[in-house]
Parts: structure tokens; sequence; C-alpha cells
């Protein structure tokens, strides 16, 4: 039983399109996370969401919006994408203050 | 600037032969420290958390400490199935984590 699972795996998809990514989590968790991990491997956090209420908003482009449209989902939304945007993305959700439990993480590739 | 360094970038151990990973930070209002290991081409997995100085967690062959400044990864005996990337990570008094850039350790049979 999947406990953070997100959709799809991979997305290859051409420069300046628009894409989404899903996140689902069936842990009960308040909290959700959206994170990048580029190539060398360093995990950043984008944003944080706590009961549908964005609380942490990094110094991410506007291209991104996450909406979380219930507790249990968080979608990244990107527009016009760039080369600069391949990387992989990892779903994340946690109860108040401990630790965070990642999805699989989707691999986008922007040609 | 809140800040999480991990040393060494990568180490090589021969099976059963134990060493330490570190993972030093400066941050505004330490509210925990957690250990990852993370495996290529999956997700971070989780494996402690500590709170205060002079906590210690253990699971299997991994023995987790904390002080004031900085955490260790205690190996002992390791395996090949232990080779993954070991990942740090604080969180901070206003709710956000910070990952430190990760150990990539590679177990030698």
């Amino acid at each position: 039983d999947t406990a953070v699972s997100q959709t799809p795996k991979y997305l290859v998809t051409q420069m300046g399109n628009d894409k989404s990514i899903k996140c689902e989590q069936n842990l009960g968790h308040d909290t959700m996370y959206w994170y990048k991990q580029d190539s060398k491997k360093f995990l950043k956090i984008m944003f944080s969401y706590n009961n549908k209420e964005l609380i942490i908003n990094e110094t991410v482009p506007n291209r991104f919006s996450p909406k979380s449209p219930d507790k249990a989902h968080l979608n990244l939304h990107i527009n016009s994408l760039e080369l600069g945007d391949s990387a992989v993305y990892f779903c994340a959700s946690s109860p108040p203050g401990v630790s965070q439990y990642f999805g699989p993480g989707t691999r986008l590739l922007v040609l | 600037e809140d800040q999480v360094t991990q040393s060494p970038e990568a180490l090589r151990l021969q099976e059963g032969e134990s060493s330490s990973l570190n993972c030093s930070y400066t941050v505004s209002g330490l509210r925990g420290l957690f250990w990852y290991r993370q495996d290529p081409g999956k997700g971070p997995e989780f494996l402690f958390t500590l709170y205060s100085a002079g906590e210690e967690k253990e699971k299997e062959r991994l023995k987790a400490t904390l002080t004031k400044k900085e955490s260790f990864l205690h190996i002992t005996a390791p395996k090949p199935e232990d080779s993954a990337t070991y990942l740090c990570a604080v969180g901070t008094s206003y709710d956000k984590v910070i990952f430190g850039p990760g150990t990539s350790l590679s177990v030698i049979p």
C-alpha cells in the first residue's frame, strides 16, 4: 500500500510546454512538500502546504504553481518549461515536527 | 544563514570496515535533525530523527548521534547492501527542512 505516490514517474517534454505532476499521500499527514533534486543530487525545498494552505514558498520562479485540492493531494503545475527545469521532483508528507516521507520522484527532462 | 554540510562527499569501505559520516549544521532554532538513506532512482527513506544534544538512535548496523553543532552516522561492520547516499537534514524554527549534499557510501564485498 503506497504511502506517498506521484504521477507520472517520467516526463519528457519540449521547452515552452506546460505540464503537471500529481502527488497523493494516504498517511493522514497535515503537511505536504515539493522538493527539487538537481543533477548534483542536492534536495531543495520548493513549497510546503499545511492543511491545504501554503506555508513555505521558496525562491521559485512563478512558472511553478502548487495546488492542494485537499489535505491528501498536492499537485505541481509548471508553465513554459525551460531546460533548467530538468531535475527529479519529489513530493513528501509529514506529521507536525517529524520526519518526512518521500514519494518515488518524477524525472522531468526538458528538451 | 541556515546551512547543512556533510563529509566526506564519498566513502568507499570494505565489507566489515566500520566508519562514520559527519553532518555539521548551523541553524536558528533546531527542531530536529534527520537522517535519510537514498538509493539510486528512489526517494529518500527516513532512518532517524534526533532532537537534542546527547541523543542517540540505533537501527541494525547504523547509529546516529547528535551534538550542538553536528551529527554522526556510525556504520558498524557494513555490508554491500548498505551502499547508498546518506542525507542529513535539519528542521528549523520556521518549519523549513534544509538538506545537506549527502555522502555517497560504497561498501565493497
